[in-house]
């Protein structure tokens, strides 16, 4: 069965630093989207992403973050200049055109120092 | 606007047992419901979802859950349970239309021999 790749599985960064996550969505998917679990609180939508174009975003996506589809099968979050509380799981997660649900991965544990 | 309140935060059930995990929602348009399970250090897999069809739906191991549109409420249910199913779940909605997921903070279920 298709499924949503992420890397890395577990990132450390310096506080201040920036840092990309990357995801591989399913292949005939054309809908993006990264979500946060900060821990010990619930999943956090940040953005969804269509036609190269953020489509809908949180107020948790502010400046410091973008999204981008650099080619035809990755899907990256980049974190300009990282702060403590930005530790966190991060969920990449992918569906169809038009149709839920939404297929995630297994996530990317994002730890700043 | 839509929300989803899970109305335990952790439920323990002997093994063989039935399951019952407790969910209500709020949705000013129709909503569609899921439930992901979260098994530890993995990602989100989806159990079943209610997208405006039958108001029982059969999920994968099995469980099942019910839309009852008068009490706002999609419990999640499993006739006997077993070890393997110890995980946290999560109350999913999302509204038609919208792109973002709403998650609820999410039920731990223990299950012991």
């Amino acid at each position: 069965e298709p499924e949503v790749t992420q890397t890395p599985s577990h990132q450390v960064t310096q506080m201040g630093q920036e840092v990309i996550l990357r995801c591989v969505p399913i292949s005939n998917h054309l809908y993006f989207y990264w979500y946060r679990q900060i821990l010990g609180q619930k999943v956090e939508f940040l953005v969804s992403f269509y036609n190269n174009e953020i489509s809908e975003k949180s107020e948790i996506f502010d400046d410091q973050f973008s999204v981008e589809r650099p080619d035809g099968s990755n899907f990256t979050l980049k974190i300009r200049s990282t702060k403590l509380e930005d530790s966190a799981m991060y969920f990449c997660a992918s569906s169809e055109v038009g149709e839920q649900p939404q297929h995630f991965g297994d996530g990317t544990r994002l730890s700043i120092l | 606007a839509q929300s989803v309140t899970q109305l335990d935060s952790h439920v323990s059930v002997s093994e063989g047992t039935p399951v019952l995990l407790r969910c209500n929602y709020s949705s000013s348009y129709s909503p569609s419901l899921f439930w992901y399970v979260q098994h530890p250090n993995k990602g989100l897999q989806l159990l079943l979802k209610y997208t405006s069809a039958a108001t029982l739906v059969k999920g994968i191991n099995g469980f099942e859950a019910e839309f009852k549109k008068s009490e706002t409420s999609f419990h999640l249910t499993k006739p006997s349970a077993h070890m393997s199913d110890a995980a946290e779940y999560f109350c999913v909605v999302t509204s038609w239309g919208a792109s973002k997921l709403t998650f609820g903070t999410g039920t731990r279920l223990q299950v012991t021999l």
